[in-house]
């Protein structure tokens, strides 16, 4: 069964830095791209990165370039956000999500963790 | 930056038919995925590559890409449709996923 659990959310002052990390299980965890998703309360999905099963390319929403470094470790079935420059407008729910094995969509997608930026 | 813009709420009585379209400037010549979101929960996959549902999802659930619009179709509404819907796409000349707006679909 495909597991993505993500971890690292929490409450975090604004300029301040913080890192998530998703365990993944269940599957090839270095055969696939992977993706952050976040969703601020109320509103709807925003695409914050993402990596290649091999960490060739990276790729960022406009918003998150320069302040997010995405990453992933493939022998520990993990991928990372790092982000910094945090502000209130980063608050949501964190979601790492799989990359459809054919095609650019995400099949699977974890329960998500919170980060909260406030003073 | 690609836009695409969807209705904010739809409004279908069971049994009824649904549709929740995608805007973007000629969409289709992208593949658009569609997810649904129940409060609380993680998205679900319920259409990829314009019109292709993953295993499980019932095939209530259709969609069609042509044009500057994308059409997620919902058949024989059920209470527990009630969700909200995003499409998607991976815009190639800018190397950057879009999510649509988001359209709530209120099951009557």
């Amino acid at each position: 069964e495909v597991q993505l659990v993500e971890s690292g959310g929490g409450l975090v002052k604004p300029g301040g830095s913080l890192r998530l990390s998703c365990a993944a299980s269940g599957f090839s965890f270095s055969s696939y791209a992977m993706n952050w998703v976040r969703q601020a309360p109320g509103k709807g999905l925003e695409w914050v990165s993402s990596i290649t099963s091999s960490s060739t390319y990276r790729y960022y929403a406009d918003s998150m370039k320069g302040r997010f470094t995405i990453s992933r470790d493939n022998a520990k079935n993990s991928l990372y956000l790092h982000m910094s420059s945090l502000s209130a407008e980063d608050t949501a729910v964190y979601y790492c999500a799989r990359d459809c094995t054919n095609s650019v969509c995400y099949d699977y997608w974890g329960q998500g963790t919170l980060v909260t930026v406030s003073s | 930056s690609y836009v695409l813009t969807q209705p904010p709420s739809v409004s279908v009585a069971p049994g009824q038919t649904t549709g929740i379209t995608c805007g973007g400037d000629n969409i289709g010549t992208k593949s658009v995925h569609w997810y649904q979101q129940k409060p609380g929960q993680a998205p679900v996959l319920v259409v990829y590559d314009d019109s292709d549902r993953p295993s499980g999802i019932p095939e209530r659930f259709s969609a069609s890409n042509s044009g500057n619009t994308a059409t997620l179709t919902i058949s024989r509404v059920e209470v527990g449709d009630e969700a909200d819907y995003y499409c998607q796409v991976w815009d190639r000349s800018s190397y950057q996923y879009v999510f649509g707006t988001g359209t709530k679909v209120t099951v009557l």
